[in-house]
């Protein structure tokens, strides 16, 4: 069966501070991995697709950056972190254009 | 950019009544809508995809579908405090399916 697994599951970072999430997936190949955000009491942000290693969409402007090195590996990075970046990160992933999507644990990120 | 629009809630219900969750979107020619369930502090999990006019039962969860209207319904029968979530509704968007735009989503309360 496919899993998928996210760290950190919680981090505090000062402002200004780099940033590195990870998420990987296991039991498929070839899924199209995601990148969301969730503000306190809000909706989900699409932040970055990917259908394929190295093929990266970002819906968002912003000082966050994503890669997929691997098939089942995306992570999710900033240089510098500013206070709007606070929020519960969620990995995804689908597999074909199903719309099916299957999120892994979050990791919630306070910057200070 | 299609929207997806719900009642933010929260919705309240006494336990062994019907809960009544209700979304709409823009585009009059999605495909494909679907149901997830996000408990607080945690991520969200899909519970129900629906693709076609009228209902689609699984369990207690009932979807319903009109596309004339462009409306999508959950019911949840016989409703338990273990029911109390945020609920989000969700649409592929004209991508071909890999982009999903998300509901903010609506707070059920199941009262004991």
């Amino acid at each position: 069966s496919q899993t998928i697994h996210q760290w950190p599951a919680t981090l505090v970072q000062p402002v200004g501070s780099p940033l590195s999430l990870e998420c990987t997936v296991e039991g498929t190949s070839n899924p199209n991995l995601y990148w969301y955000r969730q503000a306190a009491g809000r909706g989900l942000q699409l932040l970055f697709y990917s259908v394929g290693i190295g093929q990266i969409s970002s819906e968002v402007p912003q000082n966050l950056s994503a890669s997929r090195p691997q098939d089942r590996q995306f992570i999710l990075s900033s240089k510098k972190l500013l206070l709007s970046d606070s929020g519960f990160y969620l990995c995804a992933w689908s597999v074909g254009n199903t719309g099916e999507l299957f999120f892994g644990e979050g990791s919630r990120l306070t910057v200070l | 950019q299609k929207e997806v629009e719900q009642n933010s809630g929260p919705l309240s219900v006494p336990e062994g009544a019907i809960a009544s969750l209700n979304c709409t979107y823009s585009d009059r020619g999605s495909q494909s809508f679907f149901w997830y369930r996000q408990y607080s502090g945690k991520s969200p999990e899909l519970i129900m995809s629906i693709y076609s006019n009228g209902d689609k039962e699984d369990g207690r969860f009932t979807a319903q579908l009109n596309k004339a209207s462009q409306y999508v319904s959950l019911l949840i029968r016989d409703s338990q405090p273990s029911d109390s979530a945020t609920y989000l509704c969700a649409v592929p968007d004209d991508t071909g399916g890999f982009k999903t735009i998300f509901g903010a989503g609506t707070r059920l309360f199941v009262k004991a």
